[in-house]
């Protein structure tokens, strides 16, 4: 596609259950990120790709959350035993180098997670 | 630590009143500077890139600055299409892999 595909939009969950995030870089595109954006609040890094490796997995914010790509294309957030506290979007963003030379990240319209 | 703030959170101007929407940083060395564009129940846009103290951008009725310590975004004669929320961004020498968001500035244009 042209742009950056994320699914699912929404996801309802209850508390305690697992769900997988789904992102679809822009073709081509070797770097790979998704960050957290809580209501009202600004983004949250959590994971960076770089093909297939993910050298910077700092934000991640506890061993609950887990990222994986393969075939340097699609990418998967898992988040088990989901908490209350992680309702947010969860925005994913392709780029084209790393270190990024322009600072332009190609963003998705994001998954929304309600954790009830 | 790597740190952006954003002022204010939010501002509501009259069609063709320009104002500046100002980004506070202090970070271990800056490769760069980044200006973005977020719609309701959207994903950021890129607008610029600024790398040096100095250093000034324009698109349309936008305009970005950035000194050592802060950025600024001018607006000037702003129309209601204009109304979104703009985020700036770091990207720091030190961990080159991670840009750093602030909390948005939330622009409202009254026609």
């Amino acid at each position: 596609g042209a742009g950056v595909s994320q699914s699912p939009s929404n996801k309802v969950t209850e508390k305690g259950k697992d769900v997988e995030l789904r992102c679809d870089p822009i073709s081509g595109h070797t770097a790979l990120y998704w960050y957290r954006q809580s209501l009202g609040q600004g983004l949250e890094f959590l994971i960076y790709f770089q093909g297939n490796s993910a050298p910077d997995k700092s934000g991640l914010p506890s061993d609950r959350f887990s990222a994986e790509r393969t075939g340097g294309s699609v990418s998967t957030l898992t988040i088990q035993r989901t908490q209350q506290e992680d309702s947010a979007v969860y925005l994913c963003a392709s780029s084209l180098a790393s270190p990024l030379v322009t600072g332009e990240l190609f963003f998705g319209e994001g998954s929304r997670l309600t954790v009830l | 630590e790597d740190q952006v703030t954003q002022s204010p959170e939010a501002l509501r101007l009259q069609e063709g009143e320009s104002s500046s929407l100002n980004c506070s940083y202090t970070v271990s060395g800056l490769r760069g500077l980044f200006w973005y564009r977020q719609d309701p129940g959207k994903g950021p846009e890129f607008l610029f890139t600024l790398y040096s103290a100095g250093e000034e951008k324009e698109k349309e009725r936008l305009k970005a600055t950035l000194t050592k310590k802060e950025s600024f975004l001018h607006i000037t004669a702003p129309k209601p299409e204009d109304s979104a929320t703009y985020l700036c961004a770091v990207q720091p020498y030190s961990s080159a892999s991670k840009i750093i968001f602030g909390s948005g500035t939330r622009l409202s244009i009254r026609p």
